[in-house]
């Protein structure tokens, strides 16, 4: 099984991209990278996927290098409502749908 | 459209109770997943369900838990007898499609605490 490994914090201001990094050393072939935001007393919700390359949506962008040993969320420009925990998520790919959340990272942007 | 709703919201019981936790999922989603989250283990996916039929039950801790789902707006995940190291925060989400890695929306949650 894929094991995840994010920093446990990171500290920011507001309108400076933020890039938060997850190591995947056993990814399996079929499994996915994605990443969710999760603000206390609420269920995480869903930023962004990707299975290699880059991947843009309208609130991130997903780096995925050729090996698909790591993954980089990257936030542009972000807010004080942009303060949350960052977890990614590797697995969903073949037979077994396996899912591993990562241990998460809190990100706080300050003023 | 309301999202996917838990209840209870907040659950206090004491050990070698029965708990049963509830989870509509949102309409047309065929996809269920339960999750514990705790400051130990992090979010762990407890069991996931595919058109009504656990798919993948290997998170679940042990035989005190069970989960059923009876039909496609319906979920539940009872823990019998209930102890204290059970106390977590439980998440249900549902998807659209088959696959587990499809984007999964999340409950609020229901706060366990065993006393």
């Amino acid at each position: 099984l894929a094991k995840t490994t994010q920093p446990i914090s990171m500290d920011s201001y507001e309108g400076q991209e933020v890039n938060i990094t997850c190591s995947h050393n056993n990814i399996a072939t079929n499994d996915y990278i994605t990443w969710y935001q999760q603000f206390p007393s609420q269920g995480p919700r869903f930023i962004i996927q990707g299975y290699k390359t880059k991947v843009t949506n309208e609130v991130a962008s997903l780096f995925i290098p050729a090996d698909r040993k790591s993954s980089t969320l990257s936030l542009p420009r972000v807010s004080l409502s942009d303060t949350a925990v960052y977890y990614c998520l590797v697995g969903g790919g073949g037979a077994t749908n396996k899912l591993i959340f990562g241990t998460g990272t809190l990100l706080a942007v300050q003023p | 459209d309301a999202g996917v709703i838990q209840s209870p919201r907040h659950e206090v019981t004491e050990m070698g109770q029965e708990v049963t936790l509830r989870c509509k999922p949102i309409s047309g989603h065929n996809s269920l997943f339960w999750y514990r989250q705790t400051m130990m283990r992090g979010l762990e996916l407890l069991i996931y369900f595919n058109n009504n039929v656990p798919i993948d039950d290997s998170g679940m801790p042990e035989d005190r838990f069970s989960a059923k789902m009876p039909n496609a707006s319906f979920s539940t995940l009872k823990i019998q007898p209930s102890e204290p190291r059970d106390s977590a925060v439980y998440f249900c989400a549902s998807s659209l499609g088959r696959g587990s890695y499809n984007e999964q929306f999340f409950g609020p949650g229901t706060r366990l605490t065993v006393l």
